[in-house]
């Protein structure tokens, strides 16, 4: 079984850029999640999807970051503009739907965000 | 809000030498409790876990146990290797819900021969 893909890897940007990642769960997985890794630091949820619904934007700073999951499979992230602070990796995750122990989430690599 | 809370890293240990990581968590309810391990240039990977109080998770020689009296899921190993440096994670959830993961800061392992 294939495992959640992210791309790209690694990105460099200069401040006040935009950049997009793109995430690709485990098929048939009906959730997906975006967290926010800071060196140092575990990861931290920036936004939920339950197919091509949002069930949690909380912690989305959504005066600069925006995400979609067209169709309820593939999920890009963007940031418009990058700061500083926004330098971390980037982690997507999915899981099942269905409750109990069949709910781990499964990550992806991440991708690499270095804003200067 | 729940939360979780790693001991700090970086810990080093010589190959064989027996590992402690202690984990502790606040939540309201009785979350799953989860061990993830991110080696060098990987992603996060599942370890281990464990639904309820009293239940014991266990994988590749890596044991932990879910003590509700004491909110705590602290990661044990008798015999660590060099394979094993990696970043480890503790982190909750509640699966009776569509809930995302609350981790910990991470504990940094170094095993040296």
């Amino acid at each position: 079984e294939a495992g959640v893909a992210q791309s790209p890897r690694y990105k460099i940007i200069e401040k006040r850029q935009s950049v997009a990642f793109w995430c690709n769960p485990i098929s048939g997985h009906a959730t997906l999640y975006w967290y926010q890794q800071i060196l140092g630091q575990g990861p931290k949820l920036l936004i939920q999807f339950q197919n091509n619904g949002v069930v949690d934007d909380s912690q989305l700073p959504k005066d600069r970051f925006s995400a979609e999951r067209l169709k309820g499979v593939d999920s890009t992230l963007k940031i418009q503009p990058a700061k500083l602070e926004d330098s971390a990796v980037y982690l997507c995750a999915s899981s099942t739907s269905g409750q109990g122990i069949r709910k781990t989430q499964y990550f992806g690599p991440g991708t690499r965000l270095l804003v200067l | 809000g729940d939360s979780v809370t790693q001991m700090e890293g970086p810990v080093t240990l010589s190959e064989e030498a027996f590992l402690t990581i202690n984990c502790t968590y606040t939540a309201t309810g009785y979350p799953s409790l989860f061990w993830y391990v991110q080696y060098p240039g990987e992603g996060l990977q599942l370890l281990l876990k464990a639904t309820k109080a009293d239940d014991k998770g266990s994988n590749k020689g890596f044991e932990a146990t879910y003590r509700k009296e004491t909110t705590s899921f602290h990661l044990e190993k008798g015999s660590v290797q060099v394979s094993d440096s990696a970043v480890y994670f503790c982190a909750l959830s509640f699966t009776s819900g569509n809930t995302p993961l609350v981790f910990g800061k991470g504990t940094r392992l170094s095993v040296i021969a």
